[in-house]
């Protein structure tokens, strides 16, 4: 499978901001998936895009993908103080395990 | 959405002693489940592919006799980690594909301490 590598590895932003995180990867994809951890606890699924997708949108996420540069961004619209935490991304071949990048420490002040 | 448990969510052991971990798929059959460690604030690392009814895969560099993966079942794959040392404090995750075989569901994980 493929691993993501995201950016920045840190972020720091206030309340009401919007938060940007980038992902490239390496190999072709059939999809890619973007995955939130709080501090000591297990990964969340937040979206998946897939390799003919080039954007998609669930509740105050947005995903983008783009396959020619194999990159793909997750923006948080009107961040919270709960969005907190830490953002992975990972490029998935069917039936294949997904391998994570370091991911993106995102803090969100009020 | 599947739901994964993963039982303890802490452990404190002594340097010698071995280790269960459980992971159980509650709401769905999970052919297949992941073994993920993490140090902090780093990247979870893949340690072996558990398939129900045969032998794990396991990445290069994990010892397979010292991470010892058994699945049983299509709802329960358990990790043991036999004569844990200090170096193997670490927090465990597993994770399960759903039906659709593509995003992952994880359990809360498990933060190994030896003493």
């Amino acid at each position: 499978s493929q691993q993501g590598e995201e950016d920045p590895q840190a972020l720091s932003i206030q309340e009401g901001e919007n938060a940007t995180m980038n992902c490239s990867y390496k190999t072709s994809i059939n999809n890619l998936q973007w995955y939130r951890q709080n501090s000591g606890r297990g990964l969340v699924h937040l979206i998946l895009i897939r390799s003919n997708e080039r954007e998609k949108h669930s509740g105050r996420l947005r995903v983008t993908l783009d396959t020619s540069k194999k990159s793909s961004s997750l923006l948080i619209t009107a961040s919270r103080a709960a969005d907190t935490a830490s953002y992975f991304c990972a490029g998935n071949q069917a039936g294949t395990a997904l391998i994570f990048g370091k991911g993106t420490t995102l803090s969100v002040s009020s | 959405g599947a739901v994964v448990s993963q039982h303890p969510s802490r452990v404190i052991c002594k340097s010698g002693t071995s280790v269960k971990i459980e992971c159980r798929s509650l709401d769905f059959q999970a052919t297949t489940m992941f073994w993920y460690r993490q140090f902090p604030k780093q990247s979870l690392m893949l340690m072996a592919t558990s398939n129900e009814g045969s032998k794990a895969t396991y990445e290069q560099g994990v010892e397979k006799d010292k991470f010892l993966i058994n699945h049983a079942s299509l709802t329960l794959s358990t990790l043991t980690v036999t004569s844990a040392h200090p170096e193997d404090s670490s927090f465990y995750i597993c994770s399960a594909t759903g039906t659709d075989n593509e995003k992952l569901f994880f359990g809360s994980g498990t933060q190994l301490s030896v003493l």
